[in-house]
């Protein structure tokens, strides 16, 4: 059971130039989201999933696309790179149901564009 | 809107005492769950605690204990008997239990454990 992983760990890119994150969860959880995590701002949401083939925006979606057409993984796109998304991105997942049970998060996407 | 805030950048303690992280947040919600997590500097983000709103008894985890004041919207984290493992960064959260799947996190406080 490797819970939640992420692919790849670390990444440089060229201002304009393109790439996608890929997340995946052997859990079985229906739940899949996409962070951001930049100095003093703690996680910001980008975009998260309820279910297979749905998405939706959060907090900061602006210049990146998701996609889940299988349920056990999320990609993060990012079309033309931006300095701006230097960030360290974090997939989490988290089962459903009424019940807000806790997120299980992956280990981490430096990401370094310049 | 909902916003889970965390007031100390930064706190120190003393390997072997006891320091208290605070968390408040804001919500018009009833019921909902609260999280802490701990990021070490490995950047793995770990379930620490979690307190259901609807229940008045503090949760506890061995060394890790909560001290919830739903009136006052406080959600505080006090580690005892601190070890040189817990220094980290923590972060509170916050998530409805009806309404949104998203979950709201506070900045963090990056907690220093001196020998």
């Amino acid at each position: 059971n490797a819970g939640v992983t992420q692919t790849p760990k670390f990444r440089v890119l060229k201002t304009g130039q393109s790439m996608t994150l890929l997340c995946a969860q052997d859990m079985n959880h229906e739940y899949m989201y996409w962070y951001r995590q930049d100095p003093g701002m703690g996680l910001r949401l980008i975009h998260y999933s309820v279910g297979e083939g749905t998405t939706a925006k959060g907090e900061v979606p602006d210049g990146y696309n998701v996609s889940r057409l299988k349920k056990q993984n999320f990609l993060l796109g990012l079309e033309s790179a931006a300095p701006s998304q230097t960030s360290v991105y974090f997939c989490a997942s988290s089962y459903s149901g009424q019940v807000p049970y806790e997120q299980y998060f992956g280990p981490g996407t430096r990401l370094t564009v310049t | 809107a909902q916003t889970v805030t965390q007031s100390q950048p930064e706190m120190s303690v003393q390997e072997a005492e006891t320091v208290t992280l605070s968390c408040t947040y804001d919500t018009s919600e009833s019921d909902y769950y609260l999280f802490w997590y701990k990021q070490p500097p490995s950047r793995q983000m770990i379930l620490v605690i979690r307190q259901e709103a609807y229940k008045q008894q503090n949760a506890t985890e061995n060394r890790f204990s909560v001290n919830f004041q739903k009136a006052a919207k406080s959600f505080s984290l006090k580690i005892s008997d601190s070890q040189l493992g817990d220094a980290a960064m923590y972060f509170c959260a916050y998530r409805p239990v009806s309404g949104t799947y998203k979950y709201i996190f506070g900045t963090g406080t990056r907690l220093k454990v001196l020998a």
